[in-house]
């Protein structure tokens, strides 16, 4: 059973910028897609980023976060990350990141969360 | 991009009895790609079903999902107390990504 643990939220100001990493284990990381998903307090889930399996050569953004947010990925060190700039009190969140699950029959879903870790963007 | 709406807002419900969850979708969707997650305070969201309707891993099978088109559900037959909490539906897009539903809370009537 594979593992995510992401690290690197915190207390930021409104136009700063924090580096998430989520450290995966216990599945090969390389041969997956994964995602970054965020949850503002009180509220629903809300994809935020999407980065193809092996380079990484593709990636997506939710509008909310797109030309602000860069998702990348170190497969040699099993390791996603999400890079946040110009931070919004509306980035407020806990973030999390999901490993993309390939069914037998071309289905997708998210098999595997991290724990999380929350973003506070204010002054 | 599709939209996905989820219904009721919330859900009053016993131990025992039967919940029925809808998600419609604000376009036709292929069902390989519509997922159904669990969501209790304070955790991440855990994966029950899967191409509307393939339990995941370690469900149990008083959950089960059907539907396709733009119309889904996701039905526990008997409501356990560990059932009592947030379920969200969700869409993969090749082109656009992945949408939730906002979220159905099932509380204890």
């Amino acid at each position: 059973e594979g593992q995510l643990l992401e690290s690197g939220g915190g207390l930021v100001q409104p136009g700063g910028s924090l580096r998430l990493s989520c450290a995966a284990s216990g599945f090969t990381f390389s041969n997956y897609a994964m995602s970054w998903v965020r949850q503002a307090p009180g509220k629903g889930l809300e994809w935020v980023s999407g980065i193809s399996g092996g380079s990484g050569g593709n990636t997506y953004y939710a509008e909310s976060v797109k030309g602000r947010f860069t998702v990348s990925r170190d497969s040699s060190k099993n390791t996603l990350f999400l890079q946040m700039n110009s931070l919004r009190a509306e980035d407020t969140a806990v973030y999390y990141c999901a490993k993309a699950y390939y069914g037998a029959y071309g289905e997708r879903a998210f098999d595997i969360w991290g724990q999380g870790t929350m973003v506070t963007v204010s002054s | 991009e599709i939209v996905l709406t989820q219904s009721p807002g919330t859900l009053s419900l016993s131990p025992g009895e039967r919940a029925t969850l809808s998600c419609r979708a604000s376009q036709s969707v292929s069902s390989s790609y519509l997922a159904w997650y669990q969501q209790k305070p304070g955790q991440a969201p855990r994966l029950l079903i899967y191409g509307a309707s393939s339990r995941a891993t370690g469900i149990p099978d008083r959950f089960s999902g059907s539907g396709s088109g733009t119309d889904f559900t996701l039905t526990i037959s008997r409501l356990e107390p560990e059932d009592f909490a947030v379920y969200y539906c969700q869409q993969y897009g090749s082109q656009w990504g992945w949408a939730f539903g906002q979220g159905t809370k099932v509380e204890i009537k």
